[in-house]
């Protein structure tokens, strides 16, 4: 399996919703990342998670939570966002050998996130 | 952090070879660069990776100059599919601290008929 899984792939709320976005890979990486990207804009570093601990949060507004519950399983927890949030969110995995030059990220397609 | 500098966008037509050029003067010792290329609504994707000198897969080649504060994509014979804005990134990406992944502004390819 060399994908990274993002559900739902489309996501629709209001500013007082509550949910999260999803992601998953099987490919045995230990880094995942969260980036937020705007329409023709480049994408933004958001959180990293290095050996499931947080490692890098570019100062995101607390209402963006991200949690990494395993080694496979990468969340981003959604509450009291502003319409200006809206983006397509991108989740990526990427190994953590060092011998072995720089590590590649492998990217999702996405999660569409609308706010109202 | 190695910044990154890509024209905004270039114009080709299809059968011709395309170089895209990145600048990243304060690029670091331990750096390494990759590139990577999107289409409209999907993730990022690998292309190529390299640390100095010429690489060369598949798809595309990457010339690295000895001070190796620029690189170049050179993309040989596009075609209508590979219109896609493409990423340089400069970084070892390990995840830590000292290792952020950062895109650059991008540079758009409109390949022609």
């Amino acid at each position: 399996d060399t994908e990274v899984t993002q559900t739902p792939k489309h996501l629709v709320m209001g500013m007082t919703n509550k949910k999260s976005l999803k992601c998953e890979q099987h490919m045995g990486h230990r880094a995942m990342y969260w980036y937020k990207q705007k329409a023709k804009k480049p994408p933004e570093l958001m959180f990293v998670y290095s050996y499931e601990k947080l490692s890098i949060n570019e100062s995101v507004p607390s209402r963006f939570s991200p949690e990494c519950p395993n080694s496979s399983l990468l969340n981003l927890h959604l509450h009291a966002l502003q319409p200006e949030d809206s983006a397509l969110y991108l989740c990526a995995s990427s190994q953590m050998d060092k011998s072995s030059g720089a590590n590649v990220l492998t990217f999702g397609a996405g999660s569409r996130l609308t706010v109202l | 952090l190695a910044k990154t500098t890509q024209p905004i966008s270039m114009d080709s037509y299809e059968g011709q070879e395309v170089n895209i050029t990145c600048s990243h003067n304060n690029i670091a010792t331990n750096d390494y660069i990759t590139w990577y290329q999107q289409f409209p609504s999907q993730g990022p994707r690998f292309i190529i990776q390299g640390y100095k000198t010429k690489v060369t897969n598949e798809v595309a080649s990457l010339f690295i100059p000895a001070d190796r504060k620029s690189s170049t994509l050179s993309l040989p014979r596009v075609s209508l599919s590979d219109t896609a804005v493409y990423y340089c990134l400069v970084g070892r990406g390990y995840g830590g601290a000292t290792n952020k992944l950062i895109f650059g502004t991008g540079t758009l390819l409109a390949v022609q008929p």
